[in-house]
């Protein structure tokens, strides 16, 4: 099984700040990441997927690259509605695992 | 627009076999498969398993595949799981997800608190 490893596995930011979190795969996945954001309370949201690519309607101040084993997402200009756990799954092969998830908190 | 809409919270005994339901709208069911993900409190996102609604073909995730069922019907558009021999591990919040091959689409989640 691909392990992803998330890092840092919390973050605490303030509003305006630019933050990464990074997910290193066990093994080449090529682009087949994506990113989810989970609220508190509430199911999962894709942001990313192919590495890179915004899903419609998400704010362009989520970007995500990287492409083999490191990946990046990346959140400029932090809002308050930016606060909760962000997740990266792998979908080069099965089962489909997910990183353990970095909690992000506003100051 | 898409939705997945998801059964009831649930509460089970050990040993007991849980069912959930997994009603989908707004896209041809048989073009994606079903994900189901589940998160024990306080953890992190963990995938179980899939179900092709085209042909009922499976993917479970090695540690459930002896305890795991997931069918589709394809006459109402629904997915279910079956989990059985339930031990207070499986307490959690068990969603559905779809999506072209990222999860795109979540269901809002079933609580299942296994306890006796």
């Amino acid at each position: 099984d691909i392990q992803l490893t998330q890092s840092p596995p919390f973050l605490s930011a303030s509003l305006g700040d630019r933050i990464t979190i990074s997910c290193r795969a066990s093994q080449d996945i090529r682009r087949y990441l994506a990113w989810y954001q989970q609220k508190p309370g509430k199911a999962p949201k894709l942001l990313i997927h192919s590495a890179s690519t915004l899903q419609n309607a998400v704010p362009a101040r989520f970007s995500g690259s990287g492409s083999g084993t490191e990946f990046t997402l990346t959140i400029n200009s932090l809002q308050p509605e930016d606060l909760g756990t962000y997740y990266c799954q792998q979908l080069n092969s099965y089962p489909r695992t997910f990183g353990q998830g970095t909690r992000l908190e506003i100051k | 627009e898409v939705q997945l809409v998801q059964s009831g919270a649930e509460v089970k005994r050990p040993g007991a076999t849980l069912k959930i339901s997994c009603k989908t709208s707004g896209y041809t069911f048989i073009d994606q498969y079903i994900h189901w993900v589940r998160q024990a409190p306080g953890k992190g996102l963990e995938w179980m398993g899939l179900v092709d609604p085209e042909n009922g073909d499976t993917i479970y995730a090695r540690k459930l595949q002896v305890r795991l069922t997931l069918t589709a019907d394809t006459s109402t558009n629904t997915a279910y799981m079956y989990l059985n021999r339930l031990n207070t591990d499986d307490t959690a919040i068990y969603y559905c997800a779809t999506g072209p091959d990222w999860f795109d689409a979540w269901g809002q989640g079933t609580q299942v608190t296994v306890s006796s």
